[in-house]
């Protein structure tokens, strides 16, 4: 069966940084998305992978090693306002996203 | 701005009611998707389409079906409404070029079946 691994809750400091990891299994792939979405509102796109490496967006960076069928999502210089869950999806060889639970993101001050 | 608008934000129905939801996106997008969100679940395919008048099952569609007569709009029907289908329903639309285009999803319905 197709599967995709992530925690399930994560808690870190403002100002800090995190790393949420992201493991897959999948049949085929054609590339791997993050999303954020804050307690009751839409998903909202942060990144897409779909070759080798590290993606760099600001404060966020994502990074995908198709060998390993991993992926992270890096934030720095936490803020409040990234208190969120993030989920994982990845496109199988099918070209439909297959969906992570989430792992929620606690920020403190 | 990329806009897909979600007909109620709250929905509370009986159980063997027949539910309809319903999906607006101002981005003359060809592909439509309805998912459910669960606690402790990734968000899971119901319906999608890829044009007007066209539907495919996704991992879940029983209990379910849909409607597209214009590209605009994606209807979700809960033919008898159970406790069972008591989640948060997603719409998510996309442009052409799906396979590395990011979904846009709308606020969300939280349907609750008593």
């Amino acid at each position: 069966g197709q599967n995709i691994d992530q925690p399930t809750e994560m808690t870190a400091t403002e100002g800090a940084i995190v790393q949420i990891n992201c493991t897959y299994q999948t049949s085929g792939f054609n590339g791997l998305f993050w999303y954020q979405q804050h307690a009751g509102e839409a998903p909202t796109f942060l990144s897409y992978n779909v070759l080798d490496g590290l993606e760099e967006k600001g404060r966020f960076s994502s990074f995908l090693s198709r060998s390993k069928g991993y992926s992270y999502l890096l934030l720095k210089e936490l803020q409040m306002k990234d208190s969120a869950s993030y989920l994982c999806a990845v496109l199988d060889s099918n070209y439909q996203l297959i969906w992570g639970a989430g792992t929620k993101l606690i920020i403190k001050p | 701005d990329v806009k897909v608008t979600q007909s109620s934000r709250y929905l509370v129905k009986r159980t063997g009611e027949k539910v309809f939801l319903e999906c607006v996106q101002d981005m003359d997008h060809e592909n439509m998707f309805w998912y459910r969100q669960d606690p402790g679940l990734g968000l899971r395919l119901i319906y999608f389409s890829y044009d007007v008048k066209m539907k495919e099952k996704g991992d879940i569609p029983e209990g379910y079906s849909v409607s597209r007569e214009k590209k605009e709009r994606f209807s979700l029907i809960l033919e008898s409404a159970s406790t069972n289908q008591t989640s948060m329903y997603l719409c998510a639309s996309t442009g052409g070029d799906r396979e590395s285009q990011p979904q846009h999803f709308g606020d969300g319905t939280r349907l609750s079946i008593l």
